[in-house]
């Protein structure tokens, strides 16, 4: 079983429509989880995180954390071309241990958002 | 001002060369990463200094040494080059081992002919 695990994608949605990604991870010490975004050929930027079960909402974005389940999702609202991208989801373990805080990224989902 | 830098940005060598890649980071950060995404855009840690000291090494060939002569700079020397060395690296730092978030540096992509 891999630690993390998206869909590939692509994932196909119209222009103001809502964009689900999803993420399921294997170890149940993550304590904390990162989404990232990465347009074709540019480097990782955060976008969201969040470590605590529930939803967390920032703007478009909203992060949704079920530790029971294993499983993290990120809705982007209103989706817009500009959201087309590659997004990793990339758990992370406490500090301690021989993890040191280490992210661990999932492959990714590529989305694009179509006018 | 740039806050995580890499350098070169594209390298393009034979195989069995010797190469470096630099890092440099201006935002105080205590740790810093050294990832390798492949071709099939996979995120893969190879190393992790905190305060210049190495705290990962994950399972990567010995061609690969890594090297923080201080907590701004972290390099990455590669021996023997191989095809499947091929990839973009990514640099990337955090204010500490529990820092919310990396920042990482734009990439150097590695092409071994």
């Amino acid at each position: 079983q891999k630690e993390v695990e998206q869909n590939s994608g692509p994932l196909s949605v119209p222009e103001g429509a809502i964009a689900s990604l999803n993420c399921t991870y294997s170890d149940r010490g993550s304590q904390s989880f990162f989404w990232y975004r990465q347009y074709s050929g540019k480097s990782p930027e955060l976008i969201m995180f969040i470590y605590s079960n529930g939803d967390k909402e920032d703007g478009r974005f909203t992060a949704q954390l079920n530790k029971a389940s294993q499983y993290v999702s990120l809705l982007i609202r209103d989706s817009q071309p500009s959201d087309s991208a590659t997004y990793l989801c990339a758990p992370r373990l406490g500090a301690g241990g021989t993890s040191y805080g280490k992210l661990t990224f999932g492959q990714g989902t590529i989305l694009t958002v179509h006018p | 001002d740039t806050a995580v830098s890499q350098t070169p940005k594209y390298l393009v060598t034979q195989m069995g060369n010797d190469k470096s890649i630099k890092c440099e980071q201006n935002l105080g950060h205590d740790t810093m990463y050294w990832y390798k995404q492949d071709s099939k855009k996979f995120l893969k840690i190879m190393f992790s200094y905190n305060n210049k000291e190495l705290i990962i090494n994950e399972t990567v060939p010995n061609r690969f040494s890594p090297k923080s002569p201080d907590k701004a700079h972290l390099n990455l020397h590669i021996n023997s080059l191989e095809l499947g060395d091929s990839a973009v690296y990514f640099c990337a730092s955090n204010p500490s081992l529990t820092g919310f978030g990396y920042t990482f540096g734009s990439g150097t992509r590695l092409t071994v002919v």
